[in-house]
């Protein structure tokens, strides 16, 4: 069964410097996407990245970038240069891609981030 | 604008009763999620739909019924069933497995 796991219910990180929000996942299917959310306190979800299981190099998005290691299943989110606007609730998601199929998509239980001044 | 829109955003409802919430997309996408969250918790599936007329039981599908009678439509029920429903209701739809959910703004119901 599809299973994603954020092992860090919390995170501190100075503003300006780098942190890495852990995700494993679990699936048996060779067909899969992988997608970080964000979620500030007002609730709304904000897509940030977004990986697919063929690519072969790390999706980046601006100071997002995603650690891509399939033979690990880990997807974990690296945000570089913190800034205080990026205090929030950090979800990783995956939806399997089976052509045809019902594809959930789930959520692992997210990760609260916090960047002090 | 094109986007996904929840209504209402605040919703109290007394014991026993049934509530609906709405979730109206104007993407043209096939998939619909519906998702529960309770405070400082992530988001679990209730109920998903992937084509008008068929949906699927989530994880969490106890106590909730959808109907996807429409492409554009997916409402979720809160039956009486549901033994603890105050929470953050969160819709979402995609285009297709290797998009990202669109997500609509919520709504936090409140059994009163």
């Amino acid at each position: 069964a599809q299973k994603i796991t954020q092992t860090q219910p919390g995170m501190f990180v100075q503003e300006k410097e780098a942190v890495t929000l852990d995700c494993t996942y679990d699936t048996s299917d060779q067909s899969y996407g992988l997608f970080w959310y964000k979620q500030p306190s007002s609730g709304e979800m904000i897509f940030l990245i977004y990986q697919g299981s063929y690519d072969e190099q790390n999706a980046t998005e601006g100071r997002y970038s995603l650690n891509f290691q399939k033979a690990r299943k880990s997807a974990n989110l690296v945000i570089s240069a913190s800034q205080l606007g990026d205090s929030a609730m950090y979800f990783c998601a995956m939806r399997e891609g089976r052509p045809g199929g019902y594809n959930k998509l789930i959520f692992g239980a997210g990760t609260r981030l916090a960047v002090h001044p | 604008d094109g986007g996904i829109t929840q209504s209402p955003k605040y919703l109290f409802r007394k014991e026993g009763q049934n509530v609906t919430l709405s979730c109206e997309q104007n993407l043209n996408h096939d998939a619909m999620y519906w998702y529960r969250q309770d405070p400082g918790q992530g988001l679990r599936l209730i109920y998903y739909s992937q084509i008008v007329n068929d949906f699927q039981k989530g994880d969490i599908a106890e106590g909730y019924s959808v109907s996807r009678e429409k492409k554009e439509s997916f409402p979720l029920t809160v039956t009486s069933a549901q033994k603890n429903p105050t929470a953050f209701y969160l819709c979402a739809s995609s285009e297709g497995a290797g998009t990202e959910a669109f997500f609509g703004q919520g709504t936090r119901l409140t059994v009163v």
